[in-house]
């Protein structure tokens, strides 16, 4: 079963502009992450917001976390040809389990 | 190692056959994941450990599939009588351990085949 469904599933943009990820998810939560998946490097921890942190950057990354809506956004910002890839959300399950939960992932093409 | 490995990275089995997949975690990860990935879906989660004990299998979709950990580093999955639903890429993953929050250090899989 996945706990987080990314929104959209696929889109496309240009070198420069910016990117906006969103995923919502159905329990409780402690944290989320945000992971990348291309062919070249596998699938790669990006960030990781705790459930009292509404938001949170990284380099060009920016993630935005609303626990009463139960969602979070990634936005890339000033996007690459390399930041084409797959992103999924994943949320641990409640009662402390380490295993994560993944959506079903949200295709990002940037084209040069 | 710099970073999780797994073998082989391609495998290819006949329906029926017995198949098994290594893991080799980050030194002094204690905690291990293994991950099935359909094509066009995200990672679900099989079955993890904490050193050597296997904590969680709820996963594992059948008694075909096993895994173990026996010295508490390099993890093995082993699939019985494959069917050609198992076709799929499996991931294994590691981390620290011990605290809620982990980032988890993905292999580069293993791509299953089976015909």
């Amino acid at each position: 079963s996945q706990q987080g469904e990314e929104d959209p599933q696929a889109l496309s943009i240009q070198e420069g502009e910016n990117a906006t990820m969103n995923c919502s998810y159905k329990t409780s939560i402690n944290n989320l992450q945000w992971y990348r998946q291309n062919s070249g490097r596998g699938l790669v921890h990006l960030i990781l917001i705790r459930s009292n942190e509404r938001e949170k950057h990284s380099g060009r990354l920016r993630v935005t976390l609303d626990t009463s809506k139960k969602s979070s956004s990634l936005l890339i910002t000033a996007s690459r040809a390399a930041d084409t890839a797959s992103y999924f959300c994943a949320t641990p399950p409640q009662g402390g389990s380490e295993k994560l939960v993944f959506g079903k992932g949200m295709k990002l093409t940037v084209n040069p | 190692g710099a970073g999780v490995s797994q073998s082989p990275r391609y495998k290819v089995a006949k329906r029926g056959q017995d198949v098994a997949l290594r893991c080799d975690p980050i030194s002094g990860h204690v905690s291990l994941f293994w991950y099935q990935q359909a094509l066009g879906q995200g990672p679900e989660f099989l079955t993890y450990f904490q050193n050597e004990a296997q904590l969680d299998k709820s996963g594992l979709p059948s008694d075909r599939f096993f895994a173990e950990r026996p010295e508490g580093s390099v993890s093995t999955l082993k699939i019985q009588r494959t069917q050609q639903e198992d076709s799929a890429v499996y991931l294994c993953a590691s981390s620290l351990g011990w605290t809620g929050d982990n980032e988890q250090f993905f292999g580069p899989g293993t791509r299953l085949t089976v015909l």
